[in-house]
């Protein structure tokens, strides 16, 4: 199946500072990307749709000033989270949905997932 | 504004069991319906996809069904094990290309040996 690689997996860091976050497909081309966030118990909210080459689109409610989604290619997106505070901490999770994948198969109506990034703010 | 709803939150068997896991959303008009696990301060697995137009999904232990109609989805697990021990998340695509999945709040599942 195809593969989306998060990266890094958990991070630690200072308030205030910036935390960059990368999502790559493996083995397609991503031409949809989402990012979403889940804090304890609770669901996965979408926080952004990105497609490749255009801005992306915020949901209701996420500042995009402060979450910043990069999707330059169709195989790496990039969420930054700029001048990080404790209540940015979260796990944040990537998806890519993409074109016909080098095996075949169609990956034009699954979404598969990063193995997610732990974040916590200090 | 579509919502998906799962019951119970959460849940406690012995190993052995058979289970149900039950998921509802407000708007039918879906694309597909998603079932996957989740390990704690872990990533998602995709465990069954169901599309729009299909009734039920089948995946060794695992049986998904899907009545559009009334917005409901049940995920059976057959003869539970220790190792299913997991959140179980459900989601739901939207009829509109390229949107994301929208996710209920996942079913904590626990199966004692």
């Amino acid at each position: 199946g195809a593969v989306v690689s998060q990266h890094p997996s958990w991070v630690i860091c200072k308030s205030g500072t910036s935390v960059k976050i990368e999502c790559r497909s493996l083995d397609f081309q991503a031409t949809t990307m989402f990012w979403y966030r889940q804090f304890p118990k609770q669901s996965l909210m979408l926080m952004a749709t990105s497609n490749e080459g255009s801005k992306a689109t915020y949901e209701q409610g996420v500042e995009k000033d402060k979450f910043l989604i990069n999707h330059a290619s169709l195989t790496l997106s990039t969420l930054t989270v700029t001048s990080a505070h404790p209540e940015d901490s979260s796990f944040y999770i990537c998806s890519a949905r993409g074109r016909q994948g080098v095996a075949g198969w169609a990956v034009n109506t699954e979404a598969f997932f990063g193995q997610g990034t732990r974040l916590t703010v200090v | 504004k579509q919502e998906v709803t799962q019951i119970p939150a959460a849940l406690s068997v012995p190993e052995g069991e058979n289970l149900v896991l039950n998921c509802s959303f407000t708007d039918s008009a879906i694309y597909n319906l998603q079932w996957f696990r989740q390990d704690p301060g872990k990533g998602l697995t995709s465990l069954l996809l169901i599309q729009s137009s299909q009734r039920e999904q089948t995946s060794g232990r695992l049986n998904a069904s899907l009545d559009k109609s009334s917005g409901r989805s049940t995920l059976y697990i057959a003869a539970s094990q220790p190792g299913d021990s997991a959140t179980y998340l459900c989601a739901v695509r939207r009829v509109q290309a390229g949107t994301a999945l929208i996710f209920g709040k996942g079913t904590t599942l626990s199966v004692s040996s």
